[in-house]
Protein backbone atom coordinates (compact mmCIF):
# COMPACT_ATOMS: atom_id res chain seq x y z
CA UNK A 1 0.00 0.00 0.00
CA UNK A 2 1.77 3.40 -1.11
CA UNK A 3 1.80 6.12 1.73
CA UNK A 4 2.79 9.22 1.15
CA UNK A 5 3.54 11.51 4.72
CA UNK A 6 4.32 15.25 4.36
CA UNK A 7 6.35 17.04 6.68
CA UNK A 8 7.27 20.77 7.89
CA UNK A 9 6.85 23.65 9.99
CA UNK A 10 3.34 24.38 10.39
CA UNK A 11 3.99 27.84 10.99
CA UNK A 12 6.26 30.76 9.13
CA UNK A 13 7.19 33.93 9.57
CA UNK A 14 6.60 36.68 6.26
CA UNK A 15 9.55 36.70 4.12
CA UNK A 16 10.99 33.74 5.40
CA UNK A 17 11.02 30.11 3.34
CA UNK A 18 8.82 27.28 3.78
CA UNK A 19 10.41 24.14 3.33
CA UNK A 20 8.73 20.69 2.88
CA UNK A 21 9.04 17.22 2.55
CA UNK A 22 7.28 13.63 1.40
CA UNK A 23 7.91 10.75 1.98
CA UNK A 24 7.02 7.90 -0.26
CA UNK A 25 6.51 4.64 1.89
CA UNK A 26 5.77 1.79 -1.24
CA UNK A 27 7.66 0.49 -4.55
CA UNK A 28 6.51 2.64 -6.93
CA UNK A 29 9.14 5.96 -6.35
CA UNK A 30 11.56 5.04 -8.97
CA UNK A 31 9.37 3.67 -11.61
CA UNK A 32 8.99 5.93 -14.63
CA UNK A 33 5.49 6.41 -15.11
CA UNK A 34 5.14 8.04 -11.82
CA UNK A 35 5.73 11.79 -10.86
CA UNK A 36 5.75 13.46 -7.86
CA UNK A 37 3.74 16.73 -6.99
CA UNK A 38 2.91 19.41 -4.82
CA UNK A 39 -1.03 21.03 -4.61
CA UNK A 40 -2.18 23.57 -1.99
CA UNK A 41 -5.64 24.53 -0.94
CA UNK A 42 -5.90 27.73 1.51
CA UNK A 43 -8.50 27.82 4.13
CA UNK A 44 -12.06 27.07 2.37
CA UNK A 45 -10.73 27.94 -0.79
CA UNK A 46 -9.74 25.31 -3.83
CA UNK A 47 -7.20 23.39 -5.19
CA UNK A 48 -3.72 24.71 -6.91
CA UNK A 49 -0.82 22.65 -8.78
CA UNK A 50 2.26 23.98 -7.55
CA UNK A 51 4.92 21.69 -9.40
CA UNK A 52 6.10 18.36 -10.10
CA UNK A 53 9.20 16.23 -10.58
CA UNK A 54 10.40 12.99 -11.38
CA UNK A 55 12.72 10.47 -9.80
CA UNK A 56 14.98 11.61 -12.58
CA UNK A 57 15.22 15.42 -11.78
CA UNK A 58 12.77 16.83 -14.28
CA UNK A 59 10.77 19.47 -12.81
CA UNK A 60 7.49 21.33 -13.90
CA UNK A 61 6.16 24.35 -11.90
CA UNK A 62 3.08 26.30 -11.75
CA UNK A 63 4.57 29.55 -13.54
CA UNK A 64 2.73 32.42 -10.96
CA UNK A 65 5.24 30.60 -8.21
CA UNK A 66 8.18 29.62 -10.41
CA UNK A 67 10.49 32.59 -9.09
CA UNK A 68 10.01 31.48 -5.64
CA UNK A 69 10.49 28.31 -5.60
CA UNK A 70 12.39 24.91 -5.53
CA UNK A 71 12.01 21.45 -5.92
CA UNK A 72 14.23 18.50 -4.96
CA UNK A 73 14.85 14.92 -5.17
CA UNK A 74 16.28 12.09 -3.22
CA UNK A 75 16.24 8.84 -4.38
CA UNK A 76 17.70 7.00 -1.27
CA UNK A 77 15.27 8.08 0.91
CA UNK A 78 12.17 7.64 -1.45
CA UNK A 79 11.61 11.72 -0.77
CA UNK A 80 10.93 14.63 -2.29
CA UNK A 81 10.77 18.53 -1.41
CA UNK A 82 9.91 21.48 -1.86
CA UNK A 83 11.29 25.08 -0.64
CA UNK A 84 9.01 28.11 -1.42
CA UNK A 85 11.20 31.35 -1.03
CA UNK A 86 9.95 35.21 0.23
CA UNK A 87 6.35 33.97 2.26
CA UNK A 88 3.41 35.85 2.77
CA UNK A 89 0.05 35.43 4.17
CA UNK A 90 -1.19 34.35 0.59
CA UNK A 91 0.40 31.64 0.98
CA UNK A 92 -0.79 29.98 4.02
CA UNK A 93 -2.88 26.97 2.64
CA UNK A 94 -2.71 22.61 3.27
CA UNK A 95 -0.26 21.36 1.41
CA UNK A 96 -0.56 18.16 -0.10
CA UNK A 97 2.16 15.85 -2.14
CA UNK A 98 0.92 13.54 -4.04
CA UNK A 99 1.68 10.84 -7.08
CA UNK A 100 0.66 11.82 -10.49
CA UNK A 101 0.30 8.46 -12.51
CA UNK A 102 1.70 8.39 -16.53
CA UNK A 103 0.21 12.04 -16.58
CA UNK A 104 -3.46 11.36 -16.04
CA UNK A 105 -4.33 11.79 -12.25
CA UNK A 106 -3.24 12.58 -8.99
CA UNK A 107 -3.86 9.12 -7.53
CA UNK A 108 -2.42 8.70 -4.21
CA UNK A 109 -2.50 11.84 -2.02
CA UNK A 110 -0.79 12.70 1.59
CA UNK A 111 -2.98 13.38 4.33
CA UNK A 112 -1.99 16.97 3.90
CA UNK A 113 0.12 19.73 6.31
CA UNK A 114 -1.37 22.76 7.39
CA UNK A 115 1.16 25.92 7.09
CA UNK A 116 0.44 29.27 8.42
CA UNK A 117 2.43 32.07 7.59
CA UNK A 118 2.94 34.87 10.39
CA UNK A 119 4.52 36.72 12.37
CA UNK B 1 -2.66 28.13 -18.83
CA UNK B 2 -6.34 26.25 -19.31
CA UNK B 3 -8.68 27.32 -17.27
CA UNK B 4 -11.44 25.13 -15.99
CA UNK B 5 -14.81 26.38 -14.98
CA UNK B 6 -17.14 24.61 -13.05
CA UNK B 7 -21.24 24.62 -12.73
CA UNK B 8 -23.04 24.83 -10.76
CA UNK B 9 -21.05 26.18 -8.12
CA UNK B 10 -22.94 24.56 -5.54
CA UNK B 11 -25.81 22.11 -5.77
CA UNK B 12 -28.74 20.94 -3.51
CA UNK B 13 -29.78 17.22 -4.17
CA UNK B 14 -31.97 14.42 -2.47
CA UNK B 15 -31.39 10.83 -2.01
CA UNK B 16 -31.25 8.90 -5.07
CA UNK B 17 -31.39 12.10 -7.44
CA UNK B 18 -28.97 12.10 -10.66
CA UNK B 19 -26.53 14.96 -10.12
CA UNK B 20 -24.52 15.98 -13.00
CA UNK B 21 -21.27 18.52 -12.80
CA UNK B 22 -20.27 19.99 -15.74
CA UNK B 23 -16.55 21.34 -16.08
CA UNK B 24 -15.40 23.55 -19.41
CA UNK B 25 -12.20 24.19 -20.40
CA UNK B 26 -10.78 27.04 -22.18
CA UNK B 27 -9.18 25.27 -25.26
CA UNK B 28 -9.41 21.60 -26.68
CA UNK B 29 -7.81 19.26 -24.06
CA UNK B 30 -9.40 15.87 -25.85
CA UNK B 31 -9.97 13.43 -22.43
CA UNK B 32 -6.96 14.81 -20.42
CA UNK B 33 -9.38 15.02 -17.67
CA UNK B 34 -9.79 13.60 -14.02
CA UNK B 35 -12.48 14.31 -11.10
CA UNK B 36 -11.77 14.26 -7.64
CA UNK B 37 -14.10 14.28 -4.50
CA UNK B 38 -12.77 16.19 -1.52
CA UNK B 39 -14.51 15.78 1.94
CA UNK B 40 -13.97 18.44 4.81
CA UNK B 41 -10.92 17.86 6.29
CA UNK B 42 -9.49 15.13 4.06
CA UNK B 43 -7.37 15.06 0.86
CA UNK B 44 -8.80 15.04 -2.32
CA UNK B 45 -9.87 11.64 -3.88
CA UNK B 46 -9.40 10.35 -7.50
CA UNK B 47 -12.98 9.48 -9.18
CA UNK B 48 -12.42 9.44 -12.73
CA UNK B 49 -9.35 9.87 -15.16
CA UNK B 50 -9.13 10.12 -18.92
CA UNK B 51 -12.39 12.01 -18.98
CA UNK B 52 -14.21 8.30 -18.37
CA UNK B 53 -12.41 5.62 -16.19
CA UNK B 54 -13.77 5.23 -13.25
CA UNK B 55 -10.67 4.92 -10.63
CA UNK B 56 -10.40 1.63 -8.77
CA UNK B 57 -12.48 1.07 -5.95
CA UNK B 58 -15.19 4.15 -6.59
CA UNK B 59 -18.81 3.15 -7.05
CA UNK B 60 -19.88 2.38 -10.39
CA UNK B 61 -22.92 5.35 -9.63
CA UNK B 62 -20.11 7.76 -10.20
CA UNK B 63 -19.26 8.32 -14.02
CA UNK B 64 -17.49 10.75 -16.00
CA UNK B 65 -18.13 11.88 -19.62
CA UNK B 66 -17.25 14.78 -22.33
CA UNK B 67 -14.14 15.46 -24.62
CA UNK B 68 -12.43 18.29 -26.35
CA UNK B 69 -13.72 21.46 -23.87
CA UNK B 70 -16.84 20.06 -22.34
CA UNK B 71 -17.22 17.48 -19.74
CA UNK B 72 -19.52 15.79 -17.16
CA UNK B 73 -19.38 14.27 -14.05
CA UNK B 74 -22.41 12.44 -13.31
CA UNK B 75 -23.58 10.96 -9.50
CA UNK B 76 -26.36 8.42 -10.66
CA UNK B 77 -28.51 7.73 -7.39
CA UNK B 78 -27.25 10.55 -4.83
CA UNK B 79 -26.16 8.73 -1.37
CA UNK B 80 -25.67 10.45 1.85
CA UNK B 81 -21.93 9.69 1.88
CA UNK B 82 -21.21 11.77 -1.21
CA UNK B 83 -21.60 15.40 0.25
CA UNK B 84 -18.77 16.89 -0.54
CA UNK B 85 -17.04 19.07 -2.97
CA UNK B 86 -16.12 17.79 -6.59
CA UNK B 87 -13.17 19.28 -8.66
CA UNK B 88 -11.93 18.52 -11.98
CA UNK B 89 -8.55 19.14 -13.77
CA UNK B 90 -7.06 18.85 -16.80
CA UNK B 91 -3.93 17.03 -17.69
CA UNK B 92 -3.12 18.27 -21.52
CA UNK B 93 -0.10 19.58 -20.82
CA UNK B 94 1.92 21.71 -17.75
CA UNK B 95 0.59 23.45 -16.22
CA UNK B 96 -2.11 21.49 -14.63
CA UNK B 97 -5.01 23.92 -13.49
CA UNK B 98 -8.15 22.70 -11.42
CA UNK B 99 -11.68 23.87 -11.82
CA UNK B 100 -13.25 25.89 -8.68
CA UNK B 101 -15.34 23.12 -6.93
CA UNK B 102 -18.98 22.28 -6.69
CA UNK B 103 -20.19 21.29 -3.16
CA UNK B 104 -22.92 19.35 -3.45
CA UNK B 105 -25.45 18.69 -0.58
CA UNK B 106 -28.27 17.14 0.85
CA UNK B 107 -32.01 18.79 -0.13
Amino acid sequence: QLHLQESGPGLVKPSETLSLSCTVSGDSFNKTTYYWGWIRQPPGKGLEWIATISHTGSKYYNPSLRRRLELFVDTSKSQFSLKLYSMTAADTAVYYCARENSETSFDVWGLGTLVTVSS
Amino acid sequence: AIQLTQSPSSLSASVGDRVTITCRTSQDIASALSWYQQKPGRPPKLLIYDAARLEVGVPSRFSGGGSGRDFTLTISGLQPEDCATYYCQHFYGYPWTFGQGTAVELK
